[in-house]
């Protein structure tokens, strides 16, 4: 079984400073990971994967996530934060098959 | 990626009703997937949607609250049945695309749902 806790359900920052998303997971194997981004009344976006090749991966808008296996995490971060950049955002393990698990899900607001 | 429309983007239904939403995919894939995200929390995977065969349900889903369809390898409806305000949610369906050593999910805008 696999599972994926995101530690903050929301998170405030101001424009201009560094934004931190915390996503830890469990999981039987090697696992695939993910973060999504959903704007309101959007549909789901792909920021990132990470697929067992470099542990630190960067993503659109300038987003990236590391990999730490021995701490099993994978959180988000970007230096620093924009306003169109609030929104919800998931992080997302794969399981068996094509099958993923989503994590609650971390609202982040921006702050002028 | 693949490009999903799904239709409608949003209603507003009366209890006891049913609704069927579509989703159409520009692309021929094996696997469409179908989600549900009640107001303010995550998705949870309702069923996946194979071409040719019946769809596979998650834990808590049956077929005679969501029954969906397959005809073909770009289309797909669920139909939400017999409705309540309990089943006020975004509806959201999703291919997987492969490549790059992961497959990953590409969603459509959703469908969201209203029940009064």
């Amino acid at each position: 079984a696999q599972s994926v806790t995101q530690l903050d359900s929301h998170v405030s920052v101001s424009e201009g400073t560094p934004v931190l998303l915390r996503c830890n997971y469990s999981s039987s194997y090697s696992p695939s990971l993910f973060w999504y981004v959903q704007h309101p009344n959007k549909g789901l976006q792909l920021l990132l994967k990470y697929t067992s090749a470099a542990t630190l991966v960067k993503g659109i808008n300038g987003f990236e996530a590391e990999f730490k296996k021995s701490e099993t995490s994978f959180h988000l971060t970007k230096p620093s934060a924009h306003m169109s950049d609030a929104a919800e955002y998931f992080c997302v393990v794969s399981r068996a098959g094509n099958m993923l698990t989503f994590g609650g899900g971390t609202r982040l607001m921006v702050k002028p | 990626s693949a490009v999903i429309s799904q239709k409608p983007s949003r209603d507003i239904c009366q209890r006891g009703t049913s609704l069927t939403i579509q989703c159409q995919v520009d692309s021929q894939v094996t696997m469409m997937f179908w989600y549900r995200q009640q107001p303010g929390q995550s998705l949870t995977l309702i069923a996946t949607a194979n071409q040719g065969s019946e769809a596979t349900y998650e834990s808590g889903f049956v077929i005679d609250k969501f029954p969906i369809s397959r005809p073909n390898l770009t289309f797909s409806t669920l139909t939400v049945s017999n409705m309540s305000p309990e089943d006020s949610s975004i509806y959201l369906c999703s291919v997987m695309t492969g490549g790059s050593g992961a497959n990953v999910l590409t969603f459509g805008a959703g469908s969201r749902l209203t029940v009064l």
